[in-house]
């Protein structure tokens, strides 16, 4: 059983271009979450999605961030018009339900670069 | 407002010691903490979760407590070895609504052998 996947491992980006981060969740799990860990800061929470809607965005930007988790394929994390303070690791965690005694299992992170 | 705090000075033992790291919080009442461990370039892994009507949780060389009154989370390691450096991660989630813990920045532990 494949472990969350996300692609690309590592993104370089010019300032004002887009970012385009994938998180493929485990088998059987519907739940996913996205986070941003910034050098020596701890993980903040962006945005949890189920299949087809977004739950929780209170940690997301509310500018140049979007997210969607479609009925197929990966869930995307998009940031248009870059900047350098994107610069950040992010990572995508993904449940089998939404519940206290329920762990999310994480996948190895996007580490973007904005140059 | 909410305040998560982990020591942020790495933390160095002797393998075979008992590595105990602290985790409090303020302004806050969580209906569940969790540890995860974090290696350099990787993604956190779930360790172990406690929940607030438990005083005190075990897996393997793994112990946590969870002092409610104190507002802290004890995280133990014992007979620690040179593979369990890395970064831990506290993590308390308020119950209601979206189960989200949020995550503080983090103790690195760090075993000579």
């Amino acid at each position: 059983n494949a472990g969350v996947m996300q692609n690309p491992r590592h993104l370089v980006r010019r300032r004002g271009q887009e970012a385009r981060l994938r998180c493929s969740p485990m088998k059987g799990h519907s739940h996913v979450y996205w986070y941003r860990q910034l050098p020596e800061e701890g993980l903040k929470f962006m945005v949890y999605l189920q299949k087809e809607n977004i739950i929780d965005e209170s940690g997301m930007p509310k500018e140049r961030f979007s997210a969607e988790f479609p009925k197929e394929g990966p869930s995307i994390l998009r940031i248009q018009q870059v900047v350098r303070g994107d610069s950040a690791a992010y990572f995508c965690a993904s449940s089998p339900r939404n519940a206290p005694q329920e762990t999310q299992y994480f996948g190895p992170g996007t580490r973007l670069l904005v140059l | 407002s909410q305040k998560i705090e982990q020591n942020s000075e790495a933390l160095n033992i002797q393998e075979g010691k008992t590595a105990t790291l602290t985790c409090n919080y303020t302004n806050y009442s969580p209906a569940y903490l969790q540890w995860y461990r974090q290696d350099p370039g990787r993604g956190p892994v779930f360790l172990l979760l406690i929940r607030e009507n438990e005083k005190e949780k075990r897996k393997e060389r793994l112990k946590v407590t969870f002092d409610t009154t104190l507002k802290q989370s004890l995280f133990h390691i014992t007979a620690s070895q040179p593979a369990d450096s890395a970064t831990y991660l506290c993590a308390p989630g308020e119950g209601g609504g979206s189960y989200i813990p949020t995550f503080g920045r983090g103790t690195s532990l760090i075993v000579h052998p």
